[in-house]
């Protein structure tokens, strides 16, 4: 079946523009986690839901970062102004249910801020 | 909160040989325990797993032991093949929501 997809593959910015994030999670998936991979690391924890809540954001580096998923599905990470330290890739990630499983991800958002 | 620490950062073994992976974590309430493998520019992908109530799991290739004692837990690839070149993550779950922290990675490679 389909995994978690993600869009746009490629984000190129200008510094103090707005950019938009989509994740397409795989069907019937509970929980919704959003990192950031910067070149060479693991990924660092931005946010999760389950279904449309959102549970934790502790991992948001500043006000500038939103992420949503109003209908329990589709995923959004907004990001307003961006700066050149917010370049990095962005993973989506999904789980089937609560509990300690196994989360699928999608294949990234590459974002570089100019 | 949870850290988890994992050496080495780089690991160069021939093809053939065995690799393994050492990670160590600080949260003794942390219970699973997954093994992530990242190919360049791909997705992370669970290779392995184990929980807090098993002490070592294999599938073929690759096992897993935990020492839940020591708080630390490894990755053993045998028989390496060039197709195992790639970046390797380690991380413990942690609070309600099982949320993951990560290893800094071992990119792993295979000399033929």
């Amino acid at each position: 079946g389909a995994g978690v997809s993600q869009s746009p593959r490629y984000k190129v910015a200008k510094r103090g523009q707005d950019v938009a994030l989509r994740c397409d999670p795989i069907s019937g998936h509970v929980s919704l986690f959003w990192y950031q991979q910067a070149l060479g690391q693991g990924p660092e924890f931005l946010t999760y839901f389950q279904n449309e809540a959102q549970l934790d954001k502790s991992g948001l580096p500043s006000d500038r970062f939103f992420a949503e998923r109003p209908e329990g599905s589709v995923s959004t990470l907004k990001i307003q102004r961006t700066q050149q330290e917010d370049s990095a890739v962005y993973l989506c990630a999904s789980r089937e249910r609560e509990g300690p499983n196994e989360q699928f991800f999608g294949p990234g958002t590459r974002l570089t801020v100019l | 909160g949870e850290n988890v620490e994992q050496h080495p950062s780089t690991l160069s073994v021939q093809e053939g040989d065995s690799a393994v992976i050492k990670c160590t974590y600080s949260d003794s309430a942390s219970n699973y325990f997954p093994w992530y493998k990242q190919e360049l520019g791909k997705r992370p992908q669970l290779i392995i797993d184990i929980r807090s109530n098993v002490g070592e799991k294999k599938d073929q290739r690759i096992a897993v032991t935990l020492n839940k004692t020591a708080k630390h837990f490894s990755l053993h690839i045998t028989e390496t093949q060039p197709e195992d070149s790639a970046v390797y993550f380690c991380a413990a779950d942690m609070d309600s929501n099982y949320q993951l922290i990560w290893g800094a990675g071992t990119k792993l490679i295979i000399k033929p």
